[in-house]
């Protein structure tokens, strides 16, 4: 059964600062991984998706890696503002058609 | 503008109340697929729809209904509501090799 981590759960950065963001999977068996942001009480705001053929995305200071082979994406935050302040889910897209999410990264970026 | 819309946004209800959350998508999507969201567990995936009359159980579908009769619609039924059951519910929406495409969440209080 697929699985889907993210580490750290949360995180505290000073602004300016580049930060990465992981995501592990258990089945490399994927389609595409999907790196959302979500902020309180609000839904989902797609920030990247990488399809399985894929090693990379990227948009703006965010740049997003995918190593299918070891199970692992990480999100990558270039030069923090507080406005990136909010929670990032990465999800799996399998190859049966479900998504499965990971937990979600809190991330407080101090002005 | 590409969005999925859901009503109700808020809902009370009592237990054993039927209920239907609606959601719709403007984009010509083939799959939908419907979530809840609760602390501590993340987003977890009810049923998935891929394509008109096609639909397929997720990680959490006990206790749920769903049907897609036309493209643009996937409601959520909720036959005999339980308080188990209160969690914030979202919707998506995806095309081929495309990003999933989030509603704004319908949170369910069941008393």
């Amino acid at each position: 059964k697929q699985e889907v981590t993210q580490i750290p759960a949360a995180l505290s950065v000073p602004e300016g600062e580049n930060l990465v963001l992981n995501c592990s999977f258990t089945d490399s068996a994927i389609y595409n991984l999907q790196w959302f942001r979500q902020d309180p009480g609000k839904g989902l705001t797609s920030l990247l998706l990488i399809q399985s053929s894929q090693r990379e995305q990227t948009s703006g200071r965010l740049n997003a890696s995918l190593d299918k082979s070891s199970g692992r994406s990480t999100l990558y935050i270039a030069a923090s503002q507080p406005g990136d302040s909010a929670t990032y889910l990465c999800a799996v897209f399998t190859g049966g058609f479900k998504t499965i999410f990971g937990a979600g990264t809190r991330l407080f970026v101090k002005a | 503008e590409a969005q999925v819309t859901q009503n109700p946004r808020y809902l009370i209800t009592v237990t054993g109340k039927k209920l239907t959350v609606t959601c719709s998508q403007n984009m010509n999507h083939e799959y939908m697929s419907w979530y809840r969201q609760d602390p501590g567990l993340g987003l977890r995936q009810i049923y998935y729809s891929m394509n008109v009359e096609v639909t397929d159980k997720g990680d959490v579908p006990e206790g749920y209904k769903v049907s897609r009769k036309e493209k643009r619609n996937f409601p959520l039924i909720l036959e005999s509501p339980s308080p188990n059951q209160t969690s914030l519910y979202f919707c998506a929406s995806r095309g081929p090799q495309e990003t999933q495409y989030f509603g704004p969440g319908t949170r369910l209080l069941v008393l």
